[in-house]
């Protein structure tokens, strides 16, 4: 079945990064893009880019460009997000889902990694 | 960005009955060269990631219980769950895939009565 695999927390300092990844199993990896998204504690959902594995095309969410940072490993079906110059205001959950190629919709979901930010 | 605004913010709903969850998008999402509203609605249960209920505004993905309906057009869209089950209990997301980025309305928390 298809699978989207995170680790299940990080903490970091602010000023940090942390870097998260979403391992994929169960189809075919290059056919489908990968999103982030995250949701902050009580809140809603926000999108802060996606790649397209096949070819590499990347979209950021203008809020955090330059601070965001998606890649994908297509030998081992992975994909990566990079965040830097962390605040407490970054401390969230933080989702990677896999979406139809040119629909930015997200029909599979992975449980997500927990980022907690704090001196 | 298009801001999505989801009516109302809570409800609550006996079992059985009809739960009717409203989006509206600021601008519409109605692409007209191939008539399709760029609209998804989601489901999140407590402690668990979100969840695909609805895309292209009314198709049910696979596996969806066919309770759960999804209409409208333009800006105005609703979320129908006919008769309501206890594992209904969530906060539902409506999302617009029509410009980048992607955008959210703020939740609805459906409750029992």
């Amino acid at each position: 079945q298809v699978q989207l695999l995170q680790p299940g927390a990080e903490v970091k300092k602010p000023g940090a990064s942390v870097n998260v990844s979403c391992k994929a199993s169960g189809y075919t990896f290059s056919s489908y893009y990968m999103h982030w998204l995250r949701q902050a504690p009580g809140q809603g959902l926000e999108w802060m880019g996606r790649i397209n594995p096949r070819g590499g095309g990347i979209s950021y969410a203008q809020k955090l460009q330059g601070r965001v940072t998606v890649t994908s490993d297509t030998s081992t079906s992975t994909v990566y997000m990079d965040l830097s110059s962390l605040t407490s205001e970054d401390t969230a959950v933080y989702y990677c889902a896999r979406g139809p190629a040119d629909y930015y919709y997200m029909d599979v979901w992975g449980k997500g990694t927990t980022v907690t930010v704090s001196s | 960005d298009i801001v999505m605004t989801q009516s109302p913010d809570s409800l609550a709903v006996s079992l059985g009955e009809r739960a009717t969850i409203n989006c509206k998008s600021s601008q519409s999402v109605l692409y007209r060269s191939n008539n399709r509203n760029y609209l998804a609605w989601y489901q999140q249960r407590p402690g668990q990631p979100p969840k695909l209920l609805i895309y292209w505004a009314s198709t049910r993905e696979s596996g969806v219980p066919d309770r759960f309906s999804g209409s409208g057009s333009g800006p105005d869209f609703t979320l129908t769950i006919s008769s309501l089950q206890a594992e209904d209990v969530a906060v539902y997301y409506c999302q617009q895939y029509y410009s980048t980025p992607p955008t959210f309305g703020q939740g609805t928390k459906l409750e029992i009565k």
